[in-house]
């Protein structure tokens, strides 16, 4: 069955620091999510991209979070100077349309 | 904006015994999602509900749907340990097809 592949699984970062998180969605879906879980929390949606653009985006999705589908297969999140509170699990799905949404098994990112 | 509300947020059970899990939410949505999560793990599929009365089944749990009312279940019978987890509803935002997901049940079986 078709994944949602993201790494790295864990990322440990200073405070202040960039990082970027990569996701390759199945290749014939054509919408794009980020989710966030703060540890123990439930999740929440970050952002949605379609044809190139982004579609939707939360208020925790501010000027400090970009996100790139550079090569038409990869999907990255960029966090531009990170803080402790973006320590969280996050999640990159995709949908093809109506039915199916796959999440990938996430990136856990520590900011210390 | 669609909120979803899960009961109870924590369950512990005896092994054998049957119980559900409940998912509310508050406007219309084309389809509700149910997830299972592990300890530092990603969100396993469990089920799609795509219509009204939608019921399905696999193995101990069974999933259901009431669009009228803006709620599902997660019924489980029969618990064992192995379905010791977080269970997350999450219903799709019509508009934009993000999912908006409950607070999560964490769910014990114990012997």
């Amino acid at each position: 069955e078709p994944e949602v592949t993201q790494t790295p699984s864990h990322q440990v970062t200073q405070m202040g620091q960039e990082v970027i998180l990569r996701c390759v969605p199945i290749s014939n879906h054509l919408y794009f999510y980020w989710y966030r879980q703060i540890l123990g929390q439930k999740v929440e949606f970050l952002v949605s991209f379609y044809n190139n653009e982004i579609s939707e985006k939360s208020e925790i999705f501010d000027d400090q979070f970009s996100v790139e589908r550079p090569d038409g297969s990869n999907f990255t999140l960029k966090i531009r100077s990170t803080k402790l509170e973006d320590s969280a699990m996050y999640f990159c799905a995709s949908r093809a349309g109506k039915y199916g949404y796959t999440f990938g098994s996430g990136t856990r990112l520590t900011v210390v | 904006e669609l909120k979803v509300e899960q009961n109870p947020l924590f369950l512990s059970m005896q092994e054998g015994k049957n119980y559900t899990i409940y998912c509310n939410y508050s406007t219309t949505s084309d389809r509700l999602y149910w997830y299972r999560q592990d300890p530092g793990k990603s969100l396993e599929s469990l089920f799609v509900l795509l219509s009204n009365g939608a019921v399905k089944q696999e193995g101990r749990l069974m999933a259901s749907l009431d669009t009228k009312a803006r709620l599902s279940t997660l019924h489980i019978t029969a618990a064992v340990h192995d379905l010791s987890a977080t269970y997350f509803c999450a219903a799709f935002y019509n508009q934009g097809g993000k999912l908006i997901f409950g607070q999560g049940t964490e769910l014990s079986v114990k012997p």
